[in-house]
Parts: C-alpha cells; structure tokens; sequence
C-alpha cells in the first residue's frame, strides 16, 4: 500500500463547477496535510494545509480531514480554467522530530470554459 | 524577488559527469529540503538541512549524491558520475518552521 494516494485524473470539470479531489494516507501517525497546486513544467505551490478533523476554508478553496478514515480533500469552488493543473497531498509525519513530507502523485484537474 | 531560487534552471549533461546545482533559500528559513520529481509522480524527499547541519537523508540519496549548505545559507547539491536515471527536477524547498514549505522553481536535469 503506497503512503499516500490519489487518483491520477484527470477529473474534468465545467468552469464554475466544484471540483473535488481527494487523497487517502497510510501512516496514522501523520500529523498535517497539505495541498499543492503544480502546473506543468512549474514548481509546486503551497495552497493550503490542515492539522485538525474538520473543514478548513481559504476563499474558494475547502480541505476536509477525517483521520479516523485517513482521508483528506480538497474542494474548489466556482472553479476556473486558471485552477487547471495537477494538485499534490502532502502528509507530514514526525519523524525524530523532522518535518518529512511524503507526496502522492497528484490528481490532474482539468477546467473547461 | 523573495522567493527560493535555484541554479541552474535546466541542466544537460552526459552520463558520467558530475553535475552541481544551487539552491538560495528565503532569507529567515533555516530549514531546507531538497526534492526530486519525475514525470507522473510527486516529488520525493532526499534531504533536510536545519542551519548548516544535515539532519536527515533518505535511501533514495546514494553515495554519488552529496549535499551541503556551508553556513546555513544557500545549499548545494551534487551528483556524481551521473547516469540516465537521475533524469529528473530536482527542487528545492525552504522553511522557517516544521510546517509549511515553500517551492523553489527547480532544475531540470537530462543526462544523456
């Protein structure tokens, strides 16, 4: 079982639809997850991170965690062409007190106008 | 620009040649990481600088791979006797804690 998981796509979506991306992780000792935007050819870029059960919102974007079913997503509403690109999970675990961050291979998002 | 920087940007070498790239972090990060990507996959640790000291290596760093940041500031990583395998962007990411890390905008390496 890989550590963390995540459908490679692409998941196509219409502008102004909600996107939903979603990404399971083995370790129940993660302790934060994060989620990266990375279009191609460029770096990836932190969009947002979450600690705790529940819902975190920053403008368009929404991650859930559920760690009894160590399960994180992320949602993006109202999408736009602008938010094509491939989404990364990141899980951190502590590892002798290291901050060691595992990546899934990330979902291809694609927006149509 | 305030951002982590990386040099070069893209790099060609041929099999059996050491290569070296650089990587600047955001000034009042004292931790460092160095990445490698290649396509389809996510990017996967190698290794974690805190100030100058080496804190931690993954197995995928061989021993023809070695890094340093002299220092504490801008970090080096090298790769010797190169082969067609070590294809890939190598990134660089910095931070000022044990959480968020910020993205360099990577080398992209062809051996051929």
């Amino acid at each position: 079982q890989k550590e963390v998981e995540q459908n490679s796509g692409p998941l196509s979506v219409p502008e102004g639809a909600i996107a939903s991306l979603n990404c399971t992780y083995s370790d129940r000792g993660s302790q934060s997850f994060f989620w990266y935007r990375q279009y191609s050819g460029k770096s990836p870029e932190l969009i947002m991170f979450i600690y705790s059960n529940g819902d975190k919102e920053d403008g368009r974007f929404t991650a859930q965690l559920n760690k009894a079913s160590q399960y994180v997503s992320l949602l993006i509403r109202d999408s736009q062409p602008s938010d094509s690109a491939t989404y990364l999970c990141a899980v951190r675990r502590l590892n002798s007190g290291y901050s060691t961050l595992t990546f899934g291979k990330g979902t291809m998002l694609l927006v149509s106008p | 620009d305030t951002g982590v920087s990386q040099n070069p940007r893209h790099k060609i070498t041929k099999r059996g040649q050491n290569v070296t790239f650089r990587c600047d972090p955001i000034s009042e990060h004292n931790r460092l990481y160095w990445y490698r990507q290649t396509l389809g996959q996510g990017p996967e640790f190698l290794t974690y600088f805190q100030n100058e000291a080496q804190l931690e290596k993954s197995r995928l760093l061989s021993d023809r791979f070695s890094a340093e940041r002299p220092k504490g500031s801008f970090s080096t990583l090298e790769i010797q006797r190169t082969e067609q395998g070590d294809s890939a962007m190598y990134l660089c990411a910095s931070s000022p804690s044990q959480e968020t890390q910020y993205f360099g905008p990577g080398t992209r390496l062809l051996v051929l």
